[in-house]
């Protein structure tokens, strides 16, 4: 089993819908949660971060945290063309970048 | 606003040819780090630097080498290019929690 698992997609929403990106974990230890965006030819650039349970928001987007299911979770409202990208999820045991475990990604397109 | 500059953003290289990738960061960051990201597999770790000279490796270092001379570039080496070496090479710094990624260099080895 691998540590972190991400549906790799690609998934398709027409424009204003809701989208519902998810990961899930194995090792109970990590702490930090990180989403991170990526287009297409670019680096990842991060989006949400999040320590512990619980929820955090930010404009459209939205991150949850569920330590006891071992599940992440990233929620996109009015979903736009330019949110048509690559998202990474990334968890740690300690904020140290050498820690961090990222997610193969899933791909997103927003059609207008 | 961190910028993390990568020295090219596409490469050709034949096999066996020695191949450096070059990232420099204008903030002054202690911790570098260089990943190879491939479809399926995510983004994994092949070295980091917490200082200058001084060098970690990651998940997956076979075939690589890195040298760190100044604070603000970290460089990666291949000594002998092979095939399964073709990737995307990405490279970051971190500020506290976050990691900052340059725009990485898509490698071809023939």
């Amino acid at each position: 089993q691998k540590e972190v698992e991400q549906d790799p997609g690609p998934l398709s929403v027409p424009e204003g819908a809701i989208v519902s990106l998810n990961c899930t974990y194995s090792n109970s230890a990590f702490q930090y949660f990180m989403w991170y965006r990526q287009y297409s030819r670019k680096g990842p650039e991060l989006l949400m971060y999040t320590y512990s349970s619980g929820n955090k928001e930010d404009g459209r987007f939205t991150a949850q945290v569920d330590k006891s299911s071992k599940y992440i979770s990233l929620f996109i409202r009015d979903s736009q063309p330019s949110d048509s990208a690559t998202y990474l999820c990334a968890m740690s045991v300690n904020n140290y970048g050498q820690n961090f475990v990222f997610g193969p990604g899933t791909r997103l397109s927003v059609l207008p | 606003d961190v910028k993390v500059t990568q020295s090219s953003r596409y490469l050709v290289k034949r096999t066996g040819e020695k191949v450096f990738l070059e990232c420099v960061q204008d903030m002054d960051h202690e911790n570098m780090f260089w990943y190879r990201q491939d479809p399926g597999l995510g983004l994994r770790l092949i070295y980091f630097s917490y200082d200058v000279k001084m060098k970690e490796k990651g998940d997956i270092p076979e075939g690589y080498s890195v040298s760190r001379e100044k604070k603000e570039r970290f460089s990666l080496i291949l000594e002998s290019a092979s095939t399964n070496q073709t990737s995307m090479y990405l490279c970051a710094t971190i500020d506290r929690e976050t990691q900052y990624f340059g725009p990485g260099t898509r490698l071809l080895v023939l």
